[in-house]
């Protein structure tokens, strides 16, 4: 079946750091893949997208590649800001009908000045 | 636009109890799923619906069941709370094909003691 893999936090950076999370996924045919991002208290807001294979989804300085040879999606960023702490889910669109996501465990963000 | 709103914000119930929980979709979405989200297990699907109709269901026990109206408004309803049931249930809407990104509301909060 369809499935998300991400890796496993806590994180936690200096300010500028550069940032990866990892995600690797698991899926008949071609899904579309998603980053969101969650603060405190707050429901999931969408920080990017890809829908095939090669595309490059990027939002307020964030990037990732959608990769069918590695079947992955990994975040990055190049200099991470205070405001960057949250926690970060990796998501794919299942094959099956409808439009049911999985979503992986959640990687939490802090960044310290 | 206005957003995708969920009612209650938060929730006190006892064990046994029975809760409904309302989620008002974007305008012109006519996908609703719903998640519930602990510490432990992450993010859970529990249902999405199209159209009235029940699209895709998650691994959940028959107290967990929801309803959609005619203008897409839906709701979820716990039977025979159990303290495990404790969580953040979330609702996203979107346009109802496949890989269509999710849009989330704040969630409702419930609280069972």
């Amino acid at each position: 079946g369809d499935s998300v893999t991400q890796m496993e936090g806590p994180v936690t950076l200096s300010e500028e750091a550069f940032l990866t999370i990892n995600c690797t996924y698991t899926a008949t045919g071609y899904p579309s893949l998603f980053w969101y991002v969650q603060y405190p208290g707050e429901g999931l807001q969408l920080l990017l997208k890809a829908t095939k294979a090669d595309d490059k989804g990027s939002n307020k300085g964030f990037e990732a590649t959608y990769r069918k040879e590695t079947t992955s999606f990994h975040l990055e960023k190049g200099s991470v800001q205070v405001s960057d702490s949250a926690v970060y889910f990796c998501a794919l669109a299942a094959s099956n009908t409808g439009n049911q996501f999985y979503f992986g465990t959640g990687t939490s963000l802090t960044v310290i000045p | 636009k206005a957003g995708v709103t969920q009612t209650p914000r938060y929730l006190i119930k006892t064990r046994g109890q029975q809760v409904t929980l309302s989620c008002s979709p974007i305008s012109g979405h006519r996908s609703v799923s719903w998640y519930q989200q602990t510490p432990g297990q992450g993010l859970q699907f529990l249902f999405e619906y199209f159209s009235e109709t029940q699209r895709n269901k998650g691994n959940f026990p028959g107290r967990f069941s929801g309803r959609q109206f005619s203008n897409s408004r839906s709701e979820m309803n716990v039977s025979t709370l159990e303290l495990g049931d404790s969580a953040l249930y979330l609702c996203a809407s979107s346009p109802p094909d496949r890989g269509e990104t999710q849009y989330f509301g704040p969630g409702t909060r419930l609280l069972v003691l």
